[in-house]
């Protein structure tokens, strides 16, 4: 069956552009995750969903950054004027269920450059 | 706050060698334990887990045990194939916070013929 898909899988942005990344879940999935993973680091919480409930936000790294899934399915992480060190790997996950001992399905990643 | 501390790498070893990569972690109440990896070109995919203390995680030939006394969370394989380089990451998830999960650095292996 289908994984996680992110799109897209690359993006170049200048300094200042807004950028939105998408995340498309397995369908079913309640829990879905955003992450950041910078070169050489393992990924870092952003964010949290519980279906359309984003629960937690409290690794957002500043009010630039913004997220979404307003029908408990795709989700959508969006930076507005982008800074180069927001340059790092989007990672998003989603679980069947909630809870800590759940496995979390990984997308590919979207890989930012801000130049 | 929650923490993961591995082993740092890159490390290199050659077929059918013995593997280990070390794992700790510094947690608030009863978090679950996951080896994550990820192959060249791949996405991250779950290795193994373990959800409380005493439990072992297998898959593939590799092991971890969560050990609460010493808080690790070591990766082992007896006998290492080309196939397994890949980058392998420690992880752990509260329960109080629905799954959100803390990485550490991620390991590289490499596994010369």
């Amino acid at each position: 069956g289908a994984g996680v898909s992110q799109s897209p899988r690359y993006k170049v942005a200048k300094r200042g552009q807004d950028v939105a990344l998408r995340c498309d879940p397995i369908s079913g999935h309640v829990s879905l995750f955003w992450y950041q993973q910078a070169l050489g680091q393992g990924p870092e919480f952003l964010t949290y969903f519980q279906n359309e409930a984003q629960l937690d936000k409290s690794g957002l790294p500043s009010d630039r950054f913004f997220a979404e899934r307003p029908e408990g399915s795709v989700s959508t992480l969006k930076i507005q004027r982008t800074q180069q060190e927001d340059s790092a790997v989007y990672l998003c996950a989603s679980s069947l269920y909630t809870g800590g001992g759940n496995e979390q399905y990984f997308g590919p990643g979207t890989r930012l450059t801000v130049t | 706050g929650n923490s993961v501390t591995q082993m740092e790498g890159p490390v290199t070893l050659s077929e059918e060698a013995f593997l280990t990569i070390n794992c700790t972690y510094t947690a608030t109440g009863y978090p679950s334990l996951f080896w994550y990896v990820q192959y060249p070109g791949e996405g991250l995919q779950l290795l193994l887990k373990a959800t409380k203390a005493d439990d072992k995680g297998s898959n593939k030939g590799f092991e971890a045990t969560y050990r609460k006394e010493t808080t690790s969370f070591h990766l082992e394989k007896g006998s290492v194939q080309v196939s397994d380089s890949a980058v392998y990451f420690c992880a752990l998830s509260d329960g109080t916070n629905a799954g959100k999960s803390t990485f550490g650095d991620g390991t590289t292996l490499t596994v010369k013929p």
